[in-house]
């Protein structure tokens, strides 16, 4: 399966921007980049995914490089309810497509 | 939100009994999933099915069995549990579409006594 790597940790303050990175070096040309947060007692939530450019919806941005290597997602202003583990994930025809969950990110935000 | 239900959403059993996790959808999406969460370690994938009796095996799937017998449901069977099962049990849901998102479902917490 192919391998995300991300920092064990990060920490924002509300109301400011926060880019969470992810590595994927050996991303392959049909893996799709997917992200899903975790709230504290609750199951995985969809955040955003993309393939190639980069993608916005209402709760996030994705920036993917050029060459597809890594990605950053960017939560625009934090909020409280923000705080979570923010998994990235390649999505490959592996195992049904299934999520290959790794350790994530864990977000704080502070007031 | 996706039509996706666990049930039961808690369970304490005792070790050797048999126990099964039921995940219901109604969005009619092709691919169900079965998780176990630990701490220390993210959702580990234990069963999936890619439809109607087409089930098998992920990465933690010793010492549990799966059932597809309708699009809607996907069973979880613990033959004979285990205090290593003790674990909160996610299912997850989704279609065939190429980059579709999963569901998830809030989860089952089973303690296993």
């Amino acid at each position: 399966d192919a391998k995300t790597t991300q920092p064990n940790s990060m920490e924002s303050n509300e109301e400011e921007p926060v880019h969470l990175p992810c590595n994927h070096s050996t991303i392959s040309g049909t893996d799709y980049i997917h992200w899903y947060r975790q709230l504290p007692s609750q199951g995985p939530e969809y955040v955003i995914h993309g393939l190639t450019s980069n993608v916005n919806n209402r709760m996030a941005s994705l920036a993917i490089a050029e060459d597809r290597k890594s990605s950053t997602l960017i939560l625009h202003r934090a909020t409280l309810r923000d705080a979570a583990v923010y998994y990235c994930i390649l999505r490959d025809e592996g195992s049904g497509y299934a999520l290959n969950f790794g350790k994530g990110t864990s977000l704080l935000v502070t007031p | 939100d996706a039509g996706i239900t666990q049930s039961p959403r808690h369970k304490v059993t005792e070790t050797g009994t048999p126990v099964t996790l039921r995940c219901h959808q109604t969005e009619n999406h092709r691919y169900m999933y079965w998780y176990r969460q630990d701490p220390g370690h993210g959702l580990r994938l234990i069963h999936y099915s890619y439809g109607v009796k087409d089930t098998d095996k992920g990465e933690v799937s010793d010492g549990y069995s799966v059932s597809r017998s309708k699009t809607e449901d996907f069973l979880l069977t613990l033959e004979s549990a285990t205090s290593s099962q003790t674990s909160v049990y996610f299912c997850a849901i989704s279609s065939d579409v190429r980059g579709a998102q999963a569901f998830f479902g809030q989860g089952t917490r089973l303690t296993v006594v």
